[in-house]
């Protein structure tokens, strides 16, 4: 079992629709991280965070450290949206990140 | 500021050529990462550098594999002698560190094929 689950594997909507990503994990963590990879594209860093919640624009990330689990929605989802979300988490211990599969969403205009 | 920059962008050559990769991290950060990734295996951490110094290696597969950081703002990865199933893209991360608390930032990566 690997050490970060991530669900769906693969998502496709219409354009507007509530997204939701999930991530599990079963390791402690000193925090979790969503990053973002277009089609060919570099990796963004979209969220790091150990508690609650964050958001920024159409974006919201929450984590239930009891659970060891978060989740990623988006709001008004659009095309440009299309892309591969990664989970991953670091842990105290050291810098190392440890990855989930990803998700591949794609949004249909 | 400048992003993480990789070079080259693209590498195609063939099997059993020497492969340098190169990257130039963010300024001030103190951590610097190189990851691979395929289909089959996703990300994958290969080694990290804090302070120029080699932390965890034991990501890199076999003794072809090698990365130096001579000083804090350049790192490369070579493979020696490549091979086909070297082919993937190759990410540099760095990061302020402070254990696992701040983001890594990626470059834009390097894709390589190994004919």
């Amino acid at each position: 079992k690997n050490e970060v689950e991530q669900s769906p594997q693969n998502l496709t909507a219409q354009e507007g629709e509530f997204i939701t990503i999930n991530c599990s994990y079963s390791v402690g963590i000193s925090a979790l991280h969503w990053l973002q990879q277009h089609p060919g594209g570099g990796i963004v860093s979209l969220f790091m965070l150990s508690s609650g919640k964050k958001k920024h624009g159409r974006l919201i990330a929450t984590i239930n450290i009891q659970e060891k689990h978060s989740s990623l929605h988006i709001t008004a989802s659009h095309p440009r949206d299309s892309a591969v979300y990664i989970c991953a988490v670091s842990s105290s211990r050291n810098e190392k990140l440890t990855f989930g599969t990803g998700t591949r969403l794609t949004i249909i205009p | 500021d400048a992003g993480v920059i990789q070079s080259p962008r693209h590498e195609v050559t063939e099997m059993g050529q020497e492969v340098t990769l190169r990257c130039k991290p963010i300024s001030g950060h103190d951590y610097l990462f190189w990851y691979r990734q395929t289909m089959m295996r996703g990300l994958e951490l290969l080694i990290y550098f804090n302070n120029n110094v080699p932390i965890d290696d034991s990501g890199m597969p076999e003794d072809r594999f090698s990365a130096k950081m001579p000083n804090a703002s350049f790192s490369t990865l070579k493979i020696q002698p490549s091979e086909p199933r070297d082919s993937a893209v190759y990410f540099c991360a760095s990061s302020l560190g402070q254990g696992g608390y701040q983001p890594q930032h990626f470059g834009d990566g390097t894709r390589l094929s190994i004919l």
